[in-house]
């Protein structure tokens, strides 16, 4: 497994506060995602970036924004949580070889509350 | 556009059963790559194993054995003598080489071992 991690594990805020996830990687991989997970909808792309610097949307990228200023870190932030933001966080890193897809190494994920 | 089904949703046996799980994909592509990942009841997502869609070999591990049919469009997970531990939610998902960075999962099916 690639060494992941994730901070906070959980954190429970109020509405229309910013919360910042931070992931943590020391594999040296070039791509880090970060996914939510809900009920009824599984794992769905918020983000993801390619290197350092470099950043894309996903497929649920409203209300969130993401930076990644060294390789290892890639931090999402709700720039104003809503209760619709209430879900488990997911990050993941994977590095492509030769061309080839890589393989996504999850980490343990944050339980993130918006009362 | 890629798609996963996994059309179990939930799968009970009693220990030493066998169980197969199944996974159909939909893709265009003709280079792509198939995964499967289990999710234990303390949430982490732990990464079981990766296809290439050129490898139609099928693969053992131990308890565990994967079947990839290109005809069928199937990659389907089975468990043999199955174990209490091996209770979690087992997701598939796909990525094309040619498509977005984005990893396409099914919903995942539950599988519960009773003992």
């Amino acid at each position: 497994d690639a060494g992941i991690t994730q901070s906070p594990r959980h954190k429970v805020t109020e509405t229309g506060t910013p919360v910042t996830l931070r992931c943590h990687q020391t594999e040296n991989h070039r791509y880090m995602y970060w996914y939510r997970q809900d009920p009824g909808h599984g794992l769905r792309l918020i983000h993801y970036s390619y290197g350092v610097k470099d950043t894309d949307k996903g497929e649920v990228s409203d209300g969130y924004s993401v930076s990644r200023s060294k390789t290892e870190d890639f931090l999402l932030t709700l720039e104003s949580a809503t209760s619709s933001q209430t879900s488990v966080y997911f990050c993941a890193t994977g590095d492509s070889g030769q061309g080839v897809r890589e393989t996504q190494y999850f980490g343990p994920g944050t339980r993130l509350l918006v009362l | 556009a890629q798609k996963v089904t996994q059309a179990q949703t939930e799968i009970s046996v009693v220990e030493k059963e066998d169980v197969t799980l199944d996974c159909v994909y939909e893709t265009r592509d003709t280079t792509y790559y198939l995964f499967w990942y289990k999710q234990p009841p303390s949430g982490e997502l732990v990464f079981l194993i990766r296809r290439n869609s050129f490898d139609e070999q099928n693969e053992i591990s131990g308890r565990y054995s994967w079947n990839f049919q290109k005809s069928t469009s199937s990659f389907n997970f089975t468990i043999t003598a199955s174990q209490v531990v091996d209770s979690a939610v087992y997701f598939c998902a796909l990525i094309t080489q040619g498509g977005s960075e984005k990893l396409v999962f099914g919903k995942g099916t539950k599988l519960t071992v009773n003992p």
